[in-house]
């Protein structure tokens, strides 16, 4: 099956510094990704729709200008906590369909655990 | 938000026994999707199920799907302790897979 490759797997960083994830769809195309965050024994929830060579979409409640998104490629995406918090730790995972492709599996990277201290 | 409603929240069996999850969910779909999450890794897709179907086995795995009633069970059989993980539904809406979780279930198989 299609294969997505999500960078790095785990992260510590400082309080105030910033965190790029990276998402990489490594044998198709994804015009679209998704990204999710998960909080320990808690479900995964969509923060935003990325979009290659356009403005990501961003759900309700997560702050576009703290968590910025480049899809600049059909096969990569990032993420970029800004001015990462300890709230901010999480697990977040990135998702990407195939294109053009309706009722078909997302593929799913490996996640990344941030940890800010 | 959360469309989908997995019960039980928790659910402990027997190596050999068979485990049903439900799902509930509110709005009109496009698909339902099964997953399996191990602890703090990614998603693995278990089974996808399109709104015009009502039922599909994938291995040890059977799906139903009741859009009458906007529920879906999974049923492993003959389970192993292996099969001991997170399991989450997910529904579908909408073009580009854009999926919408429960809440999820944790399923623990006893050797």
């Amino acid at each position: 099956g299609a294969v997505v490759s999500q960078h790095p797997s785990w992260v510590i960083c400082k309080s105030g510094t910033s965190v790029k994830i990276e998402c990489r769809s490594l044998d198709f195309q994804a015009t679209t990704m998704f990204w999710y965050r998960q909080f320990p024994k808690q479900s995964l929830m969509l923060m935003a729709t990325s979009n290659e060579g356009s403005k990501a979409t961003y759900e309700q409640g997560v702050e576009k200008d703290k968590f910025l998104i480049n899809h600049a490629s059909l096969t990569l995406s990032t993420l970029t906590v800004t001015s990462a918090h300890p709230e901010d730790s999480s697990f977040y995972i990135c998702s990407a369909p195939q294109t053009g492709a309706l009722n078909t599996e997302a593929f799913f990277g490996q996640g990344t655990r941030l940890t800010v201290v | 938000s959360q469309q989908g409603e997995e019960d039980p929240q928790a659910l402990s069996i027997q190596e050999g026994e068979n485990a049903t999850m439900n799902c509930s969910y509110k709005t009109s779909i496009n698909n339902l999707q099964w997953y399996r999450q191990n602890s703090g890794r990614g998603l693995v897709h278990l089974i996808l199920i399109r709104s015009n179907e009502r039922e599909k086995h994938s291995g040890r795995l059977r799906v139903t799907l009741d859009t009458s009633k906007k529920s879906s069970s999974l049923l492993i059989t003959a389970s192993r302790a292996a099969d001991t993980a997170s399991y989450f539904c997910a529904t579908g809406t909408g073009a580009n897979s854009k999926l919408t979780f429960g809440k999820g279930i944790t399923l623990s198989v006893r050797p």
